[in-house]
């Protein structure tokens, strides 16, 4: 069956301009995360959906970044105002539930910011 | 700050020989998760192992877990080329969904 997918797979942006990201997960996947790999680092955790529930927004790094997710399903990751700090690997993965399950990842999205 | 950290941080062995990977973490746990990934993208699921249980088995990945030292470590045998990636453990913290995740290990097999 179809993984989770994410578009674009690269997006070179200047600085200070807008970006979305979009996420789309395993179909029946009620959970789903956005995390941000800067080069040669660890998953740095964004944010959580699970189901209507409100979602945990506790690792997003500063109010330029938000999420949504429409129909519990698809997830689009916008940046403002986008710095060379943004630079990283955007990773989406979605679960069947929360806390203890398995997470399946999609490529991710390359992003720099010139 | 990460909870797992990996060691070492990068490991080049020869084809067939078995690759070791450790990772320690600070906090009790749910389960601790392993994870491959390929050229700095995509991540792939490897094995999970629970709190309660010590050693799990999957092909030639052999995963243990003592939470007395709150420590994992992975295990590939007659390693092979396609084994070159880099592994990240992560663990999952009681009661809470969050993956917390280490630095990775990359693991480079020598034809």
């Amino acid at each position: 069956g179809a993984g989770v997918s994410q578009s674009p797979s690269n997006k070179v942006t200047e600085k200070g301009k807008d970006v979305e990201l979009r996420c789309d997960p395993i179909s029946g996947h009620t959970a789903l995360y956005w995390y941000r790999q800067s080069l040669g680092q660890g998953l740095e955790f964004l944010i959580y959906f699970q189901g209507n529930s409100a979602p945990d927004k506790s690792g997003l790094p500063s109010d330029r970044f938000s999420a949504e997710r429409t129909g519990g399903s698809v997830s689009t990751l916008t940046i403002q105002r986008t710095q060379q700090e943004d630079s990283a690997v955007y990773l989406c993965a979605s679960s069947w539930v929360g806390n203890t399950d398995t997470q399946y990842f999609g490529p991710g999205t390359r992003l720099t910011v010139l | 700050s990460q909870q797992g950290e990996e060691d070492p941080q990068a490991l080049s062995i020869q084809e067939g020989e078995n690759a070791t990977m450790n990772c320690s973490y600070k906090t009790s746990i749910n389960n601790l998760q392993w994870y491959r990934q390929n050229s700095g993208r995509g991540l792939v699921h490897l094995i999970l192992i629970r709190s309660n249980e010590r050693e799990k088995h999957s092909g030639r990945l052999r995963v243990t877990l003592d939470t007395s030292k709150k420590s994992s470590s992975l295990l590939i045998t007659a390693s092979q080329a396609a084994d070159t990636a880099s592994y990240f453990c992560a663990t999952n913290m009681d009661s809470n969904y969050q993956l917390i995740w280490g630095a990775g290990t990359k693991l480079i097999i020598k034809p």
